[in-house]
């Protein structure tokens, strides 16, 4: 079975301070781990994926197969950042849209 | 740019009607989705589909079903709704093994 842990409901911190994101998997086989966000009254997207291993937005998340996480990460947080950050996995052999998603953080970042 | 089309964003419907969820994806996906939001929960997978006229069952599927007639449209039907299937009802399309492409999402309130 795959699961998908946030740890945090709900994570707030002020304008320009570090923010992380936690996320812990348990997965048996080769994962393909996402972050998905959703900013007020807009619809769920994509923020970035590992396999890519890219900056979006200033954040960047690295798979650690050994601690089984993949946690979100941005040196300095800005207002527009607040927003619902869910975190998915998915099976590199099954198709990536049948994903298992955390229940989900909401960041606040405060002026 | 991917579009993914709910056909409504605000629903609300009687105990025991019958309810119809439309959604339309014009980038020629073969998978689609259907999951539902719920605060703390997550996302949880109802119904996918990879194909025409194809289905399956995803995590959560007691009293709900789908139908796939064409390739761009997938319909989410709750036989007799009841008042704990109030939800936010999330469509999601995807290109293979690709991130999903979500709607904006349809509120259904069950009263």
């Amino acid at each position: 079975a795959q699961r998908v842990t946030q740890p945090e409901k709900l994570l707030s911190v002020f304008k320009g301070a570090p923010v992380e994101l936690k996320c812990n998997y348990s997965y048996s086989g080769s994962p393909e781990l996402f972050w998905y966000v959703q900013y007020s009254r807009q619809r769920l997207q994509l923020l970035l994926r590992h396999i890519s291993r890219e900056s979006i937005k200033g954040f960047t998340a690295d798979l650690n197969k050994g601690e089984t996480s993949f946690h979100l990460k941005k040196p300095f947080a800005q207002e527009e950042d607040s927003a619902m950050y869910y975190c998915a996995l998915s099976g590199r052999d099954t198709n990536a849209g049948k994903s298992t998603f955390g229940d989900g953080t909401t960041l606040t970042v405060k002026p | 740019d991917v579009k993914v089309t709910q056909s409504s964003r605000y629903l609300v419907k009687r105990t025991g009607e019958k309810v119809f969820l439309e959604c339309v994806q014009d980038m020629d996906h073969e998978n689609m989705f259907w999951y539902r939001q719920d605060p703390g929960l997550g996302l949880r997978l109802i119904y996918f589909s990879y194909d025409v006229k194809m289905k399956e069952k995803g995590d959560i599927p007691e009293g709900y079903s789908v139908s796939r007639e064409k390739k761009e449209r997938f319909s989410l039907i709750l036989e007799s709704a009841s008042t704990n299937q109030t939800s936010m009802y999330l469509c999601a399309s995807s290109f293979k093994n690709s991130p999903l492409h979500f709607g904006n999402g349809t509120r259904l309130t069950v009263t």
